[in-house]
């Protein structure tokens, strides 16, 4: 079967470094995507992992484990602006994306 | 580009009554996805059309919801009829086809259906 799971919420300060997980398990697995997704926002694309490792974009960084099933996003110099939803989602075979509930992160002054 | 274009943003309706939900993916793409999102469930996909053919629907919900896509550049969501659980917020995305960082789903804005 399909399963993806990710802490509900998390709470950081500003200037702090933060580290979202999510793992899953699913058959056919084709890339491991991270989305941002302010209140009342469409979700947005953050990063995209297909092969293990570490893939870093500015202050954020996305890691995959296939073999573990297992991802996470990092976000460093946190900002007030960075507080938001953060999805995960896996693609299987197709192009359809299979979402976790996501991480509310909440990042005070 | 305008990016993915839904309509309407906001619809209030009573129970028992048609809701038609739009959406106009970005143009070029082959793929567009209906999903509903709620603070229970999160973001559940409901249907996926390439090349306007419906691929999967196994997360409609039942019967009363249907989904067309009559050209590349328009598709609707209809509920009928209606009913206070369908209270959600209902996102339409796309993307090209299939293919590394291609596979990237662009969301639109969403439309907050609330159904007393």
């Amino acid at each position: 079967g399909q399963n993806i799971d990710q802490p509900t919420e998390m709470t950081a300060t500003e200037g702090a470094i933060v580290q979202i997980n999510c793992t899953y398990q699913t058959s056919g697995f084709n890339g491991l995507f991270w989305y941002q997704q302010h209140a009342g926002e469409a979700p947005t694309f953050l990063s995209y992992n297909v092969l293990d490792g570490l893939e870093e974009k500015g202050r954020f960084s996305s890691f995959l484990s296939r073999s573990k099933g297992y991802s996470y996003l990092l976000l460093k110099e946190l900002q007030m602006k960075d507080s938001a939803s953060y999805l995960c989602a896996f693609n299987q075979a197709g192009t359809a994306l299979i979402f976790g509930k996501g991480t509310t992160l909440s990042v005070s002054s | 580009d305008a990016g993915v274009i839904q309509s309407p943003r906001h619809e209030v309706t009573e129970m028992g009554q048609e809701v038609t939900l739009r959406c106009k993916p970005i143009s070029g793409h082959d793929y567009l996805f209906w999903y509903r999102q709620t603070m229970m469930r999160g973001l559940e996909l409901l249907i996926y059309f390439n090349n306007n053919v419906p691929i999967d629907d196994s997360g409609m919900p039942e019967d009363r919801f249907s989904a067309k896509m009559p050209n590349a550049s328009f598709s609707t969501l209809k509920i009928q009829p209606s009913e206070p659980r369908d209270s959600a917020v209902y996102f339409c995305a796309s993307s090209l086809t299939s293919g590394g960082t291609r596979e990237t789903q662009y969301f639109g804005p969403g439309t907050r259906l609330l159904v007393l």
